[in-house]
């Protein structure tokens, strides 16, 4: 059973608007949740992260939000950029855990 | 800095072979983590070393192993190759942050 969900495969955004990419995990011991993205042919590349501690971290134009009661997060870009089409995989890490437990990933497409 | 550097980045093997694969940190990371990412299983973790150590594993057979040398550079080899077993191939360095883990550019491997 997957620990880290991202429900949707796919999103279509148009150049200047938000883009959300939603993860959902169902284990409570999850206290460190990250967001990479990646482009075909190479690694991951890191953008985000929060800890459970808080509920919410920036970084120019991406936004993290955390719902622990939910057990939901979320990514927010402001403004999306064609450059930001790309795979975006949530991962999640446990108290002390090193492995990182990835969703399925969502594919953002941003059109000019 | 130099980013985590992988070797080699495109492999072509047979089944019943055995392979190796070459992972760099990033300078000064102690940490290296390898994942395996397949279109129909996700990104899946499958061990990680620190200081020569194997600290976690996951769920992956015995034909998968690793090791970690002295300058925290790190090895990982498939025995006994599977069709299924053709996958990217990624490494991760963990910085004194270790939650946050940063990837290279992955091992393209094709076991026909």
């Amino acid at each position: 059973d997957q620990q880290v969900k991202q429900n949707s495969p796919s999103l279509s955004v148009q150049e200047g608007r938000i883009s959300i990419l939603n993860c959902d995990y169902t284990n409570s011991m999850f206290d460190y949740f990250l967001w990479y993205k990646k482009y075909p042919a190479e690694g991951p590349t890191f953008l985000i992260s929060i800890s459970s501690i808080k509920d919410k971290n920036e970084d120019g134009r991406f936004t993290v939000f955390l719902n622990k009661s939910a057990k939901h997060l979320s990514l927010h870009i402001v403004p999306s950029q064609p450059g930001d089409s790309a795979v975006y995989f949530c991962a999640a890490i446990g108290q002390a855990g090193t492995a990182l437990i990835f969703g399925k990933g969502t594919t953002l497409s941003v059109s000019s | 800095k130099a980013g985590v550097t992988q070797t080699p980045r495109y492999l072509i093997k047979t089944r019943g072979q055995q392979v190796t694969l070459s992972c760099s940190p990033i300078s000064g990371h102690r940490s290296v983590s390898w994942y395996q990412q397949t279109p129909g299983q996700g990104l899946q973790f499958l061990f990680e070393y620190f200081s020569e150590t194997q600290r976690n594993k996951g769920n992956f057979p015995g034909r998968f192993s690793g090791r970690q040398f002295s300058n925290s550079r790190s090895e990982m080899n498939v025995s006994t190759l599977e069709l299924g077993d053709s996958a990217l191939y990624l490494c991760a360095s963990g910085g004194p942050n270790q939650e946050t883990q940063y990837f290279g550019p992955g091992t393209r491997l094709l076991v026909l």
